[in-house]
């Protein structure tokens, strides 16, 4: 099993439907993060968070919403799910201290909102 | 604020071709850190290699060796004798203490047989 899993892998929504993309995490890491991966973009970051009690936004937070409802899980939500948040969605997790910033990713969730 | 830049878009090369992917950064940081990261065309993200700011040693580990120059802020990848199985968009990272990295924008790789 992957150490890092996203549900669901697949999704097609609607425009103006709410969604919402879980992650849970069982490397024993205390931070998440959620990416967006659109083609010759890379890697843009939407939330994450060092702690259960700590929610940050990234370069791209308009239009999401994140919950830390523990420290193996972290959710991504789309209120109102956008043609244009049709993309590559990875949850990554990393520890903190010595090891530094590497971080880990699960399998990704494809959103398509038609 | 860190950037990173992954000036080739796109590579192809015939296969037992060499092959380097380029990666510049910019950071005001004195201590940070430098990764690759492989995204095969299953789309898994996988973690290649990480480097401390402190330790401009290159490193080879098989086939793949990391160049790693702070005098011009780069940390290229070469890939030796290429393979099909080499081809993937990599991506080129960059972080510091307490921060989330931040990618390029990738270089998809294609070997062809």
């Amino acid at each position: 099993d992957a150490d890092v899993t996203q549900t669901p892998r697949n999704r097609i929504t609607k425009t103006g439907k709410r969604i919402m993309l879980e992650c849970s995490q069982t490397k024993g890491h205390d931070r998440m993060y959620w990416y967006r991966q659109d083609p010759g973009l890379g890697l843009r970051l939407i939330y994450y968070s060092f702690d259960v009690k700590d929610i940050n936004k990234g370069e791209i937070s308009d239009g999401y919403s994140v919950s830390r409802q523990a420290q193996a899980k972290f959710s991504l939500s789309l209120e109102s799910a956008i043609p244009n948040q049709t993309a590559l969605y990875f949850c990554a997790t990393s520890a903190a201290g010595s090891s530094g910033n590497t971080i880990y990713f699960g399998e990704g969730s494809w959103l398509t909102v038609v | 604020a860190q950037k990173v830049t992954q000036a080739q878009t796109e590579i192809s090369v015939v296969e037992k071709e060499d092959v380097t992917l380029d990666c510049v950064y910019e950071t005001r940081d004195t201590t940070y850190y430098l990764f690759w990261y492989k995204q095969p065309p299953s789309g898994e993200l996988v973690f290649l290699i990480r480097r401390n700011s402190f330790d401009e040693q290159n490193e080879i580990s098989g086939r793949y060796s990391w160049n790693f120059q702070k005098s011009t802020s780069s940390f290229n990848f070469t890939i030796t004798a290429s393979q099909v199985v080499d081809s993937a968009v990599y991506f080129c990272a960059l972080g510091s203490r307490g921060t989330p990295l931040v990618f390029g924008k990738g270089t998809r790789l294609s070997v062809i047989a």
